[in-house]
């Protein structure tokens, strides 16, 4: 069955510093997704990505976040300067389509610690 | 605007008993509705969804979920617990053009 894959599973930066979260979608999905988990609290919507721009963020994603798709397979979240509250579980999506019936499909998640 | 609301931070049942996570959502247009399990250090596995064609929709792993348009609910059912069913489960909308949205989750407990 096909799979969302995200690199690395974990990720331990400074506070300050850049980090780059990697997603490869399911090849013949079209829209992508960017959710965080902070630990122990809800699922929260960060980002949708549909033909190479943004749909729609959410009030989270700032300017200290942005997203790429650099190539063919890759999807990337970028956080320029991480702050200790940005520590928590960060999970990628896609989806064939935007009608409501498509689900989700979701990686495995990076769990970044910030320190 | 579209939400849903969990009732219940964490479910306790003992092994065999009948599951019931409660989740009632909000939605000014026809929802599209979801289940996810996230197993401990895992990521979301979706469990079933509604998408309109039944009311009454079957998943994995023995659950099952019915849509009630009246009371606004998507509950999420199993008969019988099994202690691999300790999990976090989301229950999550999403319409035609709009993004998903989840619920706060409950952690499902099963004692032996």
């Amino acid at each position: 069955e096909p799979e969302v894959t995200q690199t690395p599973s974990h990720q331990v930066t400074q506070m300050g510093q850049e980090v780059i979260l990697r997603c490869v979608p399911i090849s013949n999905h079209l829209y992508f997704y960017w959710y965080r988990q902070i630990l122990g609290q809800k699922v929260e919507f960060l980002v949708s990505f549909y033909n190479n721009e943004i749909s729609e963020k959410s009030e989270i994603f700032d300017d200290q976040f942005s997203v790429e798709r650099p190539d063919g397979s890759n999807f990337t979240l970028k956080i320029r300067s991480t702050k200790l509250e940005d520590s928590a579980m960060y999970f990628c999506a896609s989806s064939e389509g935007q009608e409501g019936g498509y689900g989700y499909t979701f990686g495995s998640g990076t769990r970044l610690t910030v320190v | 605007a579209q939400s849903v609301t969990q009732l219940g931070s964490h479910v306790s049942v003992s092994e065999g008993a009948l599951v019931l996570l409660r989740c009632n959502y909000s939605s000014s247009v026809p929802p599209y509705l979801f289940w996810y399990v996230q197993y401990p250090n895992q990521g979301l596995q979706l469990l079933l969804k509604y998408t309109s064609a039944a009311t009454l929709v079957k998943g994995i792993n023995g659950f099952e979920a019915e849509f009630k348009k009246s009371e606004t609910s998507f509950h999420l059912t199993k008969p019988s617990a099994h202690m691999s069913d300790a999990a976090e489960y989301f229950c999550a909308v999403r319409s035609n053009n709009n993004d998903m949205r989840f619920g706060a989750g409950t952690r499902l407990t099963v004692k032996p």
